[in-house]
């Protein structure tokens, strides 16, 4: 199985900052990876896809870069609603399997 | 707009069988390079892939649920479901279905991300 991890596991921070959350596959996965945002008590919603493709409707705020193990997700001009955990997931072979998660909060 | 919602008993006791439906409206199970999934997020935990559904019935499952894991498809109701034998309480968890987008090379085709999620359920395991 590929393993995720993710860096830092938290991070706190302020509206308007620039946020840069790292993402590592245990091996290659190309660019088969997407990011997800999970406020509390809700369902993950669908950021990005291919590593850097902005699913529809995602606010351009959000970007995301990388390839085969290392991987970001930048949030720039960090806003009210952006305080939530992001996931990241890998499709580049099975068991489909996702990182342990970065809670982002207000500092 | 597709909509997914999930249904099913909240309390399964131990031992025995978690029985969840998700059921797809605004559109057909049946659009091509859908396929349908269910991920599990034990309480204050992570995200994990339980296994995914094309329309015509095959699968891909998560080798750590040891095949106790089930999904069918019933393409007339416009619904597929999730069977978990053998539960545990490491099985509580909210369960969410979801709509993966397929990636197909030919007549081989892959499942990659999730782009759309249903509310999620908390199914509890407990006697």
């Amino acid at each position: 199985d590929i393993q995720m991890t993710q860096s830092p596991s938290s991070l706190s921070a302020s509206v308007g900052d620039r946020v840069t959350i790292t993402c590592r596959a245990s091996q290659g996965v190309s660019h088969w990876l997407a990011w997800y945002q999970q406020r509390p008590g809700k369902a993950p919603q669908f950021l990005i896809f291919a590593s850097s493709t902005l699913q529809s409707g995602v606010p351009s705020r959000f970007s995301g870069s990388g390839s085969g193990t290392d991987f970001t997700l930048t949030i720039s001009n960090l806003q009210p609603e952006d305080f939530a955990t992001y996931y990241c997931q890998q499709y580049y072979s099975y068991p489909i399997t996702f990182g342990p998660g970065t809670k982002v909060d207000v500092k | 707009q597709l909509h997914l919602q999930e249904s099913g008993p909240g309390l399964v006791k131990p031992a025995g069988t978690l029985s969840l439906i998700c059921t797809v409206s605004g559109g057909s199970i049946t659009g091509n390079n859908n396929y349908w999934g269910w991920v599990r997020q034990p309480p204050g935990k992570g995200l994990e892939w339980i296994g995914s559904i094309y329309y015509d019935g095959s699968t891909h499952d998560n080798p750590s649920l040891k095949s106790r894991a089930t999904i069918s498809v019933d393409t007339s109701t416009n619904q597929f479901s999730l069977s978990l034998a053998s539960a545990t309480a490491a099985d509580t968890a909210v369960y969410y279905c979801a709509r993966q987008s397929g990636l197909c090379n030919g007549a081989d085709c892959y499942v990659t991300f999730f782009n759309l999620w249903g509310q999620g359920t908390l199914v509890t395991v407990s006697s």
